[in-house]
């Protein structure tokens, strides 16, 4: 199985508080993963990507911080969030073969900052 | 860096007729094109994908056609059905860094009308 889990799936907090989203992968080990956003209606933006335990890239500068404790775990969070932060958040593999691009995407957290 | 560019936004069909979405990519070393499907309030699922390598792919009732010399791309489904009611995005994979960054176009939302 190379399910991944997100949570929450959906989530509402205030401006200004603290943000922490999970996401959870199965089977291979040492897989790429990937934050994106997606806001209303819009399409996909890469966020954060990972080729190993503490190893991130940022592809935008934001307000938001990705973290990867352990292989298998990929977290985004942020200290203060702002209206702009809304959106659905999708977490992404790819299994590091050599030559496989093949992304797949987890079920989402929509988040809702008010 | 590579844009992909995605029409039209919005597609509608009747049931049973043909549905044709169309890509164009900047980056002439991209080598791989996936094509996502995603529900409302789930994340994208891969329906199909075609490497640089060859010029068509088909799965039962999609395709994908890729023309490298334009630089396009394009899906293809026949005898469309309700459950086809979607937003479809395509995305290319330029060659960088060795994470299989994809590039997305920014969707097409397709509805198909019993």
């Amino acid at each position: 199985s190379q399910t991944i889990h997100q949570w929450p799936a959906t989530l509402v907090q205030p401006v200004g508080s603290p943000l922490s989203l999970e996401c959870t992968v199965e089977g291979t080990s040492n897989p790429n993963l990937y934050w994106y956003r997606q806001a209303a209606g819009r399409g996909l933006q890469l966020l954060f990507y990972s080729v190993g335990i503490g190893q991130i890239s940022s592809e935008v500068p934001q307000n938001l911080s990705a973290s990867r404790p352990q292989d298998r775990q990929f977290i985004l969070s942020s200290k203060k969030l702002l209206l702009s932060d809304s959106g659905f958040y999708l977490c992404a593999r790819t299994l590091r073969l050599a030559g496989d691009n093949e992304q797949f995407f987890g079920p989402g957290t929509r988040l809702t900052v008010l | 860096g590579e844009n992909v560019e995605q029409h039209p936004s919005t597609l509608s069909v009747q049931e049973g007729d043909s549905a044709v979405i169309k890509c164009t990519y900047s980056d002439s070393a991209s080598n791989y094109f996936p094509w996502y499907k995603q529900e409302l309030g789930k994340g994208p699922q891969l329906i199909i994908d075609i490497r640089s390598n060859v010029g068509e792919k088909k799965d039962q009732r999609i395709a994908v056609t890729l023309n490298k010399t334009a630089k396009h791309f394009s899906l293809h489904i026949t005898e469309t059905q309700p459950e086809d009611s979607a937003v479809y995005f395509c995305a290319a994979s330029p060659i960088s860094g060795g994470y299989n960054k994809l590039i997305f176009g920014a969707g097409t939302r397709l509805a198909v009308h019993p």
